[in-house]
């Protein structure tokens, strides 16, 4: 079984500043990782598939990268509305798991 | 643009089988991946499994002894039955499809609005 490994597991910013989300997988899981931003009371969004591609209508500000087992989402410039929490998440063959999280709030 | 309704019983006492169902609008069931996953109040996600309109389902093997997922494509929707449930089965459970382009499916998008189970007698 694969396990990601997020940090920091909670990340205090500003708005308008840059936020660097890290996922850490157990071993290789090539491309296969996506993250999701969740908000309180909501289901998780798509952000980023397959390590680097915008999901459909998610902003420019949000980019992902890494291969194997290293992955960064990035948020370029903090606005209100990124306050929240976000997952990365793998696929091995056909398990599928994901990170603890990381919650990214207003300093 | 594809979207799913879970629903089911809000509470369930111990020992007893959890069933869910969802219904998915806007799209059809068939020749796609569909996911089950939960998340307990204030924790992390739990994939559960995931189910094709051919083949056997997979399941978590955590998970796999209790689980048990159809699809009803007449109805056009996935079901989920968890056998035994106990205080820690309490969670929010989301329905999702699972996604990919030529490597696999490899992401849920989308998701349900999810549906709270609470098990308690």
């Amino acid at each position: 079984e694969i396990v990601l490994t997020q940090s920091p597991a909670t990340l205090s910013l500003s708005p308008g500043e840059r936020a660097t989300l890290s996922c850490r997988a157990s071993q290789s899981v090539g491309s296969f990782l996506a993250w999701y931003q969740q908000k309180p009371g909501q289901a998780p969004r798509l952000l980023i598939y397959d390590a680097s591609h915008r999901a459909t209508g998610i902003p420019a500000r949000f980019s992902g990268s890494g291969s194997g087992t290293d992955f960064t989402l990035t948020i370029s410039s903090l606005e209100p509305e990124d306050f929240a929490s976000y997952y990365c998440q793998q696929r091995s063959n056909w398990l599928y798991s994901f990170g603890q999280g990381t919650k990214l709030d207003i300093k | 643009q594809v979207q799913l309704q879970e629903s089911g019983p809000g509470l369930v006492k111990p020992s007893e089988t959890l069933s869910l169902t969802c219904t998915v609008s806007g799209g059809f069931v068939s020749n796609y991946y569909w996911s089950w996953i939960r998340q307990p109040a204030g924790k992390g996600l739990e994939w559960i499994g995931r189910i094709y309109t051919t083949g056997s389902p997979n399941y978590n093997p955590s998970l796999k002894s209790r689980v048990t997922m159809s699809l009803d494509t007449s109805k056009n929707e996935v079901s989920l039955r968890l056998r035994s449930m106990t205080v820690a089965d309490t969670a929010v459970y989301y329905c999702a499809r699972v996604f990919g382009y030529g490597s696999g499916v490899n992401w849920f998008d989308p998701w349900g609005q999810g549906t709270l189970v609470t098990v308690s007698s």
